[in-house]
């Protein structure tokens, strides 16, 4: 199983909602990310987990909050978001996070904010 | 840190080679790589180079590495409508040591019929 998959796929959410965004791998990868990506734009690095550890946080605004359960698991959690963070988030996965390594990404979510 | 530099746009006809350029600032990285991005996908890693090769072939795929000009390329032979996607060069930020794949903007390939 060489996937990463992403629930949901689509997602559109008012300025009040509290959401989640998940990720799951059986790769047996240690190191797990979340990317934002604009339309036309590269994507951006917003958090690594490192063997269940946050090890980046790449000063993202709080009403993104990140969750590792366990080394398969990575939750995004959603609050009181603006438009403006309307983009398409990437989970990825890697051996152990040591960033010279090869990045396996999942669909995404497309986000939207009402 | 790292800075990757790609053109934005390459128009190929169906059948004829497209290259997709690339330069980056960091001579200490280490691996180099190309993803391939389709409309409404997440980013597939398409192929990598190691720093101590000047050339890699898998089948439709060449990348070339020059290390002294810090130029990156990547060539398909026999461009088909599939290869309509956005590709993106990386290489790890070495110099800083913080972790980080650092993208270029992503070269969008177009085919003509």
């Amino acid at each position: 199983d060489t996937e990463v998959t992403q629930t949901p796929k689509h997602l559109v959410m008012g300025m009040t909602n509290k959401k989640s965004l998940k990720c799951e791998q059986h790769m047996g990868h240690r190191a797990m990310y979340w990317y934002k990506q604009k339309a036309k734009k590269p994507p951006e690095l917003m958090f690594v987990y490192s063997y269940e550890k946050l090890s980046i946080n790449e000063s993202v605004p709080s009403r993104f909050s990140p969750e590792c359960p366990n080394s398969s698991l990575l939750n995004l959690h959603l609050h009181a978001l603006q438009p403006e963070d309307s983009a398409l988030y990437l989970c990825a996965s890697s051996q152990d996070g040591g960033g010279r390594e090869k990045l396996f990404f999942g669909s995404g979510t497309q986000l939207s904010v009402l | 840190g790292e800075d990757v530099e790609q053109s934005l746009f390459l128009s190929v006809r169906e059948g004829d080679s497209s290259v997709i350029n690339c330069t980056y600032t960091d001579s200490s990285s280490t691996y180099l790589y190309w993803y391939k991005q389709e409309p409404g996908a997440g980013l597939q890693l398409l192929t990598y180079i190691f720093s101590n090769m000047d050339m890699k072939q898998d089948q439709r795929l060449t990348v070339l590495l020059n290390k002294k000009d810090k130029h990156l390329s990547l060539r398909i032979a026999d461009t088909q409508t599939g290869d309509s996607a956005i590709y993106f060069c990386a290489a790890p930020n070495d110099m800083n040591r913080d972790d980080k794949i650092i993208f270029g903007k992503g070269t969008r390939l177009h085919i003509l019929p």
